[in-house]
């Protein structure tokens, strides 16, 4: 079955570290896109890539980082930049960007202690 | 970015009764969607309008593509206990082939449901 799968479930992690969270899809999608959810503020935008070896900041980018070099994955690392990590990442994916409707993963909860 | 403000923020209802929420912009959309979370989970999408004025149905769920191209809203009838979750509307600006194909969100409406 086709989709997109983002690990881990949960993640902890200790101040400071920079941590690597992982994205893929097998839809043959072009687009994909991280958000960041924290509870009551809705879905807001990280990075997206429209296509291979290219990708631009979304709303939120300060602090994160991003690499597109395969079609099927779009990793996005958290660094020791970002001031309040701990949240709900979501990773979502459309066939172009022209396409309305993503196709979201099951998200990773990332927790700073 | 643009902003989507969806109302109400939250909604506690009795199984059976109907439900309504509505999202409006500043901006025209070509296209609104309807998002559903649950909890821990990524939102799976509901129902998609393209058309302004368009009204679409997918089971109890029925959405409308407001005529201003500002709005929508999502209504929800005989509501029953595994509707609870995060309702989220999106809308899409800009023509085919423009970087302003992005999907905005809105905050979301958090339905619990009594049984």
């Amino acid at each position: 079955d086709g989709g997109i799968t983002q690990s881990p479930k949960y993640l902890f992690r200790k101040e400071g570290q920079n941590v690597t969270l992982s994205c893929e899809q097998n839809l043959n999608h072009d687009a994909m896109y991280w958000y960041r959810q924290d509870p009551g503020q809705g879905l807001r935008l990280i990075y997206y890539s429209q296509i291979v070896n290219d990708f631009q900041k979304g709303d939120i980018a300060e602090g994160y980082s991003v690499s597109r070099e395969k079609k099927e994955s779009f990793p996005l690392t958290v660094t020791s930049a970002q001031k309040n990590p701990t949240a709900f990442y979501l990773c979502a994916s459309s066939i172009d960007r022209d396409t309305p409707g993503y196709t979201f993963g099951s998200g990773t909860r990332l927790t700073v202690v | 970015g643009q902003q989507l403000n969806q109302s109400p923020q939250s909604m506690f209802i009795q199984e059976g009764e109907d439900v309504s929420m509505n999202c409006t912009s500043s901006s025209i959309f070509n296209t609104w969607l309807w998002y559903k979370q649950d909890p821990g989970e990524g939102p799976v999408l509901l129902i998609a309008l393209y058309k302004a004025g368009e009204l679409t149905s997918n089971g109890r769920l029925t959405a409308q593509f407001g005529i201003t191209r500002k709005d929508s809203f999502l209504n929800i009838s005989a509501s029953i206990p595994s509707d609870v979750g995060i309702y989220f509307c999106a809308g899409q600006l800009g023509d085919r082939g423009s970087t302003l194909g992005r999907l905005y969100f809105g905050r979301g409406t958090q339905l619990t449901v009594w049984p």
